[in-house]
């Protein structure tokens, strides 16, 4: 699987948008992005995937880059309760080694303030 | 509710008695697994399996065990906890076909003294 590279941590004030990066620069061309989070050690949620094209769903947008070399996760308006940790991860689309286990980075730590 | 439960959600045990985590989930998936995640090591696989009595180690199996006789529900067994064990586990499953994505359970934090 690609590494994923993610700042550590971000901060965002509540209301406004959260854009959180990721870089994949190792991506084949078969990977997909996912984001997941976790919400203070409660179970890691999923968020949305995509494979080359922008992706929108209820909880949040992902834009991939023409190379897909980066992407950005894109909460509109973020809340208190999307303060969690957010990871990006880059997964083949076919089953591999460990029955397609999903490999979490650090992460990055969001902090939505008031 | 489409959910993945787990039992106990918190345990403190002692080194050498055996204990079982329970995970079950209601969504017909054929895939499950168990992950382990310590401070500054992320999440890693212990076992894994595909369907129905198929089980496979992942990264990290040393003493563990797992079981899939039926399709819900893939208990986690620690024949003889060390403390080397304690940690926060969370059980997964997602179905085989598709994009599918992986639904976490709510964790098990487990002290082995």
């Amino acid at each position: 699987d690609a590494k994923t590279t993610q700042p550590t941590s971000m901060d965002c004030a509540e209301g406004r948008a959260a854009n959180l990066p990721c870089n994949h620069s190792t991506i084949s061309g078969n990977e997909y992005v996912y984001w997941y989070r976790q919400i203070h050690s409660q179970g890691p949620q999923y968020i949305i995937h995509g494979l080359k094209n922008n992706e929108t769903n209820e909880m949040a947008s992902l834009i991939i880059t023409e190379d897909r070399k980066s992407s950005t996760l894109i909460l509109p308006h973020a809340t208190l309760r999307d303060t969690a940790v957010y990871y990006c991860i880059v997964r083949g689309g076919v089953l591999t080694g460990g029955g397609n286990k999903l490999t979490f980075g650090t992460g990055t730590q969001l902090k939505v303030e008031l | 509710e489409a959910q993945v439960t787990q039992n106990p959600r918190y345990l403190i045990t002692v080194t050498g008695k055996k204990l079982t985590v329970t995970c079950s989930q209601n969504m017909n998936h054929e895939y499950m697994s168990w992950y382990r995640q310590d401070p500054g090591l992320g999440l890693r696989q212990i076992y894994y399996s595909m369907n129905v009595e198929v089980t496979d180690k992942g990264d990290v199996p040393e003493g563990y065990k797992v079981s899939r006789k039926e399709k819900r529900n893939f208990p986690l067994i620690l024949e003889s906890p060390s403390p080397n064990q304690t940690s926060l586990y969370f059980c997964a499953s997602r179905p085989i076909v598709g994009r599918g994505t992986q639904y976490f359970g709510p964790g098990t934090r487990l002290l082995v003294l």
